[in-house]
């Protein structure tokens, strides 16, 4: 019940085009999804978190979109660059209970001209 | 303002050596989260602490493997007479635990180890 599952597993979008990554959720009292960035040899960098009392966030290029009653959330990219080529990990927390990040296997992303 | 400081980067260890994996927080954070990512899957919890306190230890392997955060200085993962499996990249996690952005995590560069 402590699932995150994240797909695609890897992602192949042209420049300017829209990277669209799901995940979903089962643990109701998850309350908290952000979504992180990771090149390689990094750590993890948060992009944007959204709570599940707002159906959608955006910020930039990186919208979530968030639906509540699937318990499906998804990251869009805008205009995507290859500068945005990374692998991108959603994460599921219960704030109320310490608040450890429940992680996707991530989505390998790469941007080409 | 520095960020979540880990060192080292790297560690290379013989099978029955001790690990000892450092993690100092964001100024001003006193929560403090582990994190294990074996190569291509996603970071797995280990340990939640706050100073001179486990409060979580549900993600951590039975033996072998332990953690502190003392009063005084930094966070320490420890793995004793480390294994092959043990060879992973390891991220420290830190947050402010109160206020508008007590959730948000803030992760380190990670320590990879290797064990020969």
């Amino acid at each position: 019940q402590q699932q995150v599952k994240q797909s695609p597993q890897s992602l192949i979008v042209q420049k300017g085009g829209i990277s669209i990554i799901n995940c979903a959720y089962e643990n109701t009292a998850f309350d908290y999804f952000p979504w992180y960035q990771q090149f390689p040899g990094k750590g993890p960098a948060l992009l944007i978190a959204i709570r599940p009392d707002v159906s959608e966030k955006k910020e930039g290029r990186f919208t979530i979109s968030f639906n509540k009653s699937a318990k499906q959330f998804s990251l869009h990219i805008m205009d995507s660059q290859p500068g945005d080529s990374a692998t991108y990990f959603c994460a599921a927390a219960y704030t109320g209970g310490g608040n450890k990040l429940t992680f996707g296997t991530g989505t390998q992303l790469k941007v080409e001209l | 303002n520095a960020g979540v400081m880990q060192n080292p980067r790297h560690l290379v260890r013989r099978r029955g050596q001790e690990a000892r994996l450092r993690c100092s927080p964001m100024k001003g954070h006193s929560h403090v989260y582990w994190y294990r990512q074996l190569p291509e899957e996603g970071l797995k919890f280990m340990v939640y602490l706050q100073k001179e306190n486990i409060i979580d230890e549900s993600g951590m392997p039975k033996e072998r493997f332990s953690a502190e955060f003392p009063k005084e200085g930094p966070s320490i993962l420890r793995i004793q007479q480390v294994v092959r499996g043990d060879s992973a990249a390891y991220f420290c996690a830190s947050s402010q635990g109160q206020g508008q952005f007590k959730n948000i995590q803030y992760f380190g560069a990670g320590t990879r180890l290797s064990v020969l």
